[in-house]
């Protein structure tokens, strides 16, 4: 069975300081793969999407980017955080047909 | 875009009472719909999905009704438990190979 891993599960950092959560999917190959922002109370929030290795589409200009350097892994990343980057990260995948998408347990990330 | 859109952000109902989550889409020419369930804290969970070749929908408990003609999107949920207590999203497919764009959430309060 496929299964969907995101880690860490909770992340404070100091403004300006890097960022990486990583992402793996395990049981399926050349799976479409997404990261999500959601605000408290708010709803989903694309970010960015990937259809293979090396292919990211930005739904989002910000200061966060991605980077998918195998099949099943994907990386949110960012130089500088900034207090705006505070909120739950969320990872998904999905077959070609981007219909039903399969979540992580989720980020929570608080820039302090 | 076209996006899709809560008529609720709130539902209270009584443990055992039939729950209703109501959703309007402005896009005819989406294809496809689905339902998330997110409890605090969590990632998405997938509850059901449905083509735009249908009407209705059923799974375990839960039944999913399509009014294209007033594009209107409705999950049912019987004898609604506490454990149902959760933030409900509905999310649709624009025709072609577009990601899901969400709906910004019901949530669902089950008193015992």
């Amino acid at each position: 069975s496929q299964t969907i891993h995101q880690w860490p599960a909770t992340l404070v950092q100091p403004v300006g300081s890097p960022l990486s959560l990583e992402c793996t999917v395990e049981g399926t190959s050349n799976p479409n793969l997404y990261w999500y922002r959601q605000a408290a109370g708010r709803g989903l929030q694309l970010l960015f999407y990937s259809v293979g290795i090396g292919q990211i589409s930005s739904e989002v200009p910000q200061n966060l980017s991605a980077s998918r350097p195998q099949d099943r892994q994907f990386i949110l990343s960012s130089k500088k955080l900034l207090l705006s980057d505070s909120g739950f990260y969320l990872c998904a995948w999905s077959g070609q047909s981007n219909e039903k998408l399969f979540f992580g347990s989720g980020t929570q990330l608080s820039v302090l | 875009g076209e996006s899709v859109g809560l008529h609720l952000p709130t539902l209270s109902v009584q443990e055992g009472d039939n729950s209703i989550i109501n959703c309007a889409y402005s896009n005819s020419a989406s294809d496809y719909f689905i339902w998330y369930k997110q409890e605090s804290g969590k990632g998405p969970q997938f509850i059901i999905d449905i083509r735009s070749n249908m009407d209705k929908r059923q799974g375990q408990r839960v039944t999913v009704l399509l009014n294209k003609t007033v594009k209107h999107l409705s999950l049912q949920i019987a004898a609604t438990q506490p454990g149902d207590s959760a933030v409900y999203f509905c999310a649709e497919r624009y025709s072609g190979y577009s990601t899901l764009t969400f709906g910004k959430g019901t949530m669902l309060l089950v008193s015992p």
